[in-house]
């Protein structure tokens, strides 16, 4: 079936090793960014946050970057996994008086065994 | 996430037809959004309501309308239905945020419908 991950930047690792996925993002007053891991016919699925006060946070097996000088945000997977195959997309907030996200266009993470 | 419930899965409608796509949850979020999804464009917001008397426009609204029916009911309208809206539609909620209303929390999605306009 049609799939959400055409035309995307794909990255491709063997199990075990660590992936980093980029994201430009494009208004240097964001002041919130997420990244949301989306698996072949299911919705986006959070998986770390980060506020424009800090530069990084890690959650299990996951660490997210905040650059806010280039304005770069990168995810990195430790130990990645065949699961851990999926879009990923990061997003931004932007203050606006209502706190809706703006989403990237993903980047494919394909993990060979 | 199973809390957000999206009717139907699937369709197939033809141009011109009217077309509702139903969201339900019951995570008691107030915040609810509509999105769609197009190969390698990422997801754009539709419209989004973060009460049942707010209704608010996306990135991409023109074609669309929408009806904020209880807390935990959003529905999508597409009244007059063309090709160009063939896509993967999702639905998001979000509770309201500790650190204010400009604040931001994490969206929970739905399992998203995917139609096709002939």
């Amino acid at each position: 079936g049609e799939s959400v991950g055409l035309h995307l930047p794909t990255l491709s690792v063997q199990e075990g090793d660590n992936s980093i996925i980029n994201c430009a993002y494009s208004n240097s007053a964001s002041d919130y960014f997420i990244w949301y891991k989306q698996e072949s016919g299911k919705g986006p699925q959070f998986i770390i946050d980060i506020r424009s006060n800090m530069d990084k946070r890690q959650g299990q097996r996951v660490t997210v970057l905040l650059n806010k000088t280039v304005k770069h945000l990168s995810l990195q997977i430790a130990a990645t996994q065949p699961g851990d195959s999926a879009v990923y997309f990061c997003a931004e907030g932007r203050p606006s008086g209502y706190s809706t996200l703006t989403f990237g266009k993903g980047t494919m993470l394909l993990v060979s065994p | 996430d199973a809390d957000v419930t999206q009717t139907p899965r699937n369709r197939i409608t033809k141009t011109g037809k009217r077309i509702m796509l139903e969201c339900s949850q019951t995570k008691g979020h107030d915040r609810m959004y509509w999105y769609r999804q197009d190969p390698g464009l990422g997801l754009r917001l539709i419209y989004y309501s973060f009460d049942v008397k707010d209704i608010n426009k996306g990135e991409i609204s023109d074609g669309y309308s929408v009806s904020r029916q209880a807390q935990a009911k959003f529905s999508l309208s597409l009244e007059s239905a063309i090709p160009n809206q063939t896509a993967l539609y999702f639905c998001a909620t979000s509770d309201f945020p500790s650190g204010g209303p400009s604040s931001y929390n994490e969206q929970f999605f739905g399992p998203g419908t995917r139609l096709t306009v002939l």
